[in-house]
């Protein structure tokens, strides 16, 4: 099956800093990606559509300059969390709609402490 | 707005016995449904999905769902668990297909011996 591949899996960073994530589908292009937020024991939380292209749509309550958001090209997708705090710890992840045909993948995720 | 509904939190199985994840959604027209398994510490991988059609529904792994439109369901079963089916379980519906997915808080599955 395809496959979507997030990097890193886990990162460690200091209060104030900032903390890049990708995604990237590794045998499909992918026009649209989505970052969703998971809590511990908690269920994934849609944070923004990432379009190819064009600027991310970002859910309501999320903070689109505290996570940027860029779709260079058909197979990358990074999410940048700007200014990190503890309250920011969590575990993201994307996921990579293919076209043709249609069915999303999903990464791994990658998990962000930050101290 | 759609929603979903996973009323069990924690489920605890024995092995060889029997599996029903329930799994309730809210949402006007007709939905597109979906069960992922998310493994400690991994992403999500798709069991099952439901378009359209027959409404019973078989996915990887052994497992099925049942799509019931009067009751708003759309139940995950497997006839006989196995311990490496201990994870946690996603029912999410959509209403673009492949596109933004509305997720349930999850099932943990435990398996017993």
């Amino acid at each position: 099956g395809a496959v979507v591949s997030q990097h890193p899996s886990w990162v460690i960073c200091k209060s104030g800093t900032s903390v890049k994530i990708e995604c990237r589908s590794l045998d499909f292009q992918a026009t649209t990606m989505f970052w969703y937020r998971q809590f511990p024991k908690q269920s994934l939380m849609l944070m923004a559509t990432s379009n190819e292209g064009s600027k991310a749509t970002y859910e309501q309550g999320v903070e689109k300059d505290k996570f940027l958001i860029n779709h260079a090209s058909l197979t990358l997708s990074t999410l940048t969390v700007t200014s990190a705090h503890p309250e920011d710890s969590s575990f993201y992840i994307c996921s990579a709609r293919r076209t043709s045909p249609g069915e999303l993948f999903f990464g791994e995720g990658s998990r962000l402490t930050v101290l | 707005a759609q929603s979903v509904t996973q009323p069990d939190i924690h489920i605890t199985v024995s092995e060889g016995a029997s599996l029903e994840l329930r799994c309730n959604y809210s949402y006007g027209a007709t939905p597109y449904l979906f069960w992922y398994v998310q493994s400690p510490g991994q992403g999500l991988q798709l069991l099952l999905k439901y378009f359209s059609g027959d409404t019973l529904v078989q996915g990887i792994k052994g497992f099925e769902a049942e799509f019931k439109r009067s009751q708003s369901s759309f139940n995950l079963r497997k006839p006989s668990v196995h311990w490496s089916d201990a994870a946690e379980y996603f029912c999410a519906v959509s209403n673009f297909g492949n596109e933004k997915l509305t997720f349930g808080t999850g099932t943990r599955l435990t398996i017993i011996p």
